[in-house]
């Protein structure tokens, strides 16, 4: 079936390195796609979304890209600390509903 | 503001048993949101309630889970009896009608041993 997952597992860098964290999406219906962000204990949080009409979007050290052509999402993490240690998330919205269905997660884990 | 708050946050149960979690969601969201998460998986919706109704439960299997949500504020759900495969986080989220303000609180581990 129709689904969002995740290229990478884990991924580890360095205190102040940039992160690149994948994933890779099916279902053409999607118009909205998120990124979120679950620490150890925690729920999941939202960091960034995207609409399908668009191709980034810039937040705070984090820069979401969406190439709706190969169906691929991405988030950059920039100058990653050890607070962004975490399992990360992204998520798709079909038209018409609210309801985000979730990707396998990646760990980060940032070395300082 | 104190979020979406859910307990206990941890229990351990022998398989057979019966087990009840409790949410609390955020004052005003009108839509509460059961979810199992799996370790490294995502969480997958379990029931989605519109202030006091169910109105997405496709995803809860019915032989041994239940949920309710009697006033339209917090619910409760729970499991009867527990298998060993039910070991998981089970998370509550709320957010207002159409799914501004979407929040998870900080889930239940349930061990079932």
């Amino acid at each position: 079936g129709e689904s969002v997952g995740l290229h990478l597992p884990t991924l580890s860098v360095q205190e102040g390195d940039n992160s690149i964290i994948n994933c890779a999406y099916s279902n053409s219906a999607s118009d909205y796609f998120i990124w979120y962000k679950q620490e150890s204990g925690k729920g999941p949080q939202f960091i960034i979304d995207i609409r399908s009409n668009m191709d980034k979007r810039q937040g705070q050290r984090v820069t979401v890209l969406l190439n709706k052509t190969v169906k691929h999402l991405s988030l950059q993490i920039a100058a990653t600390q050890p607070g962004d240690s975490a399992v990360y998330f992204c998520a798709e919205r079909k038209g018409g509903s609210y309801i985000p269905t979730f990707g396998r997660g990646t760990s980060l884990i940032v070395h300082p | 503001e104190a979020g979406v708050v859910q307990s206990p946050r941890y229990k351990i149960i022998e398989k057979k048993q019966p087990v009840a979690f409790w949410c609390n969601p955020i004052s005003g969201h009108n839509t509460l949101y059961w979810y199992l998460q799996n370790l490294g998986q995502g969480p997958e919706l379990l029931i989605r309630y519109e202030n006091e109704e169910a109105v997405d439960d496709s995803q809860l299997p019915k032989d041994r889970f239940s949920a309710e949500r009697l006033k339209g504020v917090d619910s409760t759900l729970k499991i009867q009896p527990a298998e060993l495969g039910d070991s998981a986080v089970y998370l509550c989220a709320s957010s207002f009608s159409g799914g501004d303000g979407y929040t998870f609180g900080s889930g239940t581990r349930l061990t079932v041993v």
